[in-house]
């Protein structure tokens, strides 16, 4: 039962456009929705997050936007640089408990 | 601020002998989260301890893996007897206590069963 899908498995963008990765949900129950980074062999970092009462949230070159009534999530990241290259996973949280789609690879091309 | 720190970075063993990863979360952070991701898997969670308590152990595969956070502070997870199939990264992470539940996570220990 995957309560949190990210159905795109990878992503190639060219250097300086819109990365657009998306993410849907089936909880109604979730409080906060969260993007982590992932590059190879460290952690997840915390990149952004939105409340679930919130329908957008934005850091710099990060946004993310939730619509709950479809129950999707979206994070947009412009413009795309070379470093952005890395795995990104959707997670979503309720009371605490973090739960992590599959995750995306997001490849930036020159 | 020091990171959560884990305990190895990796680790070969064969099937059906026993292994395991230590982790010492954020100074503070009373949630301390241990999961286990599958190449090309996302992270699932398989235990959150809040201080010293389990809130949530229920996909913890309780007849191989145990976890325990003695004193609320650092934690240690063992799997005995291994099987091929726990080869993975293992995660630990940590969050504050509150209603914004953002975790920090260690590097990780790559198991691989034999």
């Amino acid at each position: 039962d995957q309560q949190v899908k990210q159905n795109s498995p990878s992503l190639s963008v060219q250097e300086g456009r819109i990365s657009i990765l998306n993410c849907d949900y089936t909880n109604s129950m979730f409080d906060y929705f969260l993007w982590y980074k992932k590059y190879p062999a460290e952690g997840p970092t915390f990149l952004i997050s939105i409340s679930s009462i919130k329908d957008k949230n934005e850091d710099g070159r990060f946004t993310v936007f939730l619509n709950k009534s479809a129950k999707h999530l979206s994070l947009h990241i412009v413009p795309s640089q070379p470093g952005d290259s890395a795995v990104y996973f959707c997670a979503a949280s309720e009371a605490s408990k973090i739960i992590f789609g599959s995750g995306t690879r997001l490849s930036i091309r020159p | 601020e020091a990171g959560v720190a884990q305990s190895p970075r990796y680790k070969i063993i064969e099937k059906r002998q026993s292994v395991a990863f230590w982790c010492n979360p954020i100074s503070g952070h009373a949630t301390l989260y241990w999961y286990q991701q599958i190449l090309g898997q996302g992270p699932k969670l398989l235990i959150q301890f809040q201080n010293n308590g389990v809130v949530d152990d229920s996909q913890l595969p309780k007849d191989r893996f145990s976890a325990e956070r003695l004193k609320g502070v650092d934690s240690t997870l063992k799997i005995q007897p291994a099987k091929l199939e726990d080869s993975a990264v293992y995660l630990c992470a940590s969050s504050p206590t509150g209603g914004y539940t953002e975790a920090f996570f260690g590097q990780g220990t790559r198991l691989t069963v034999v």
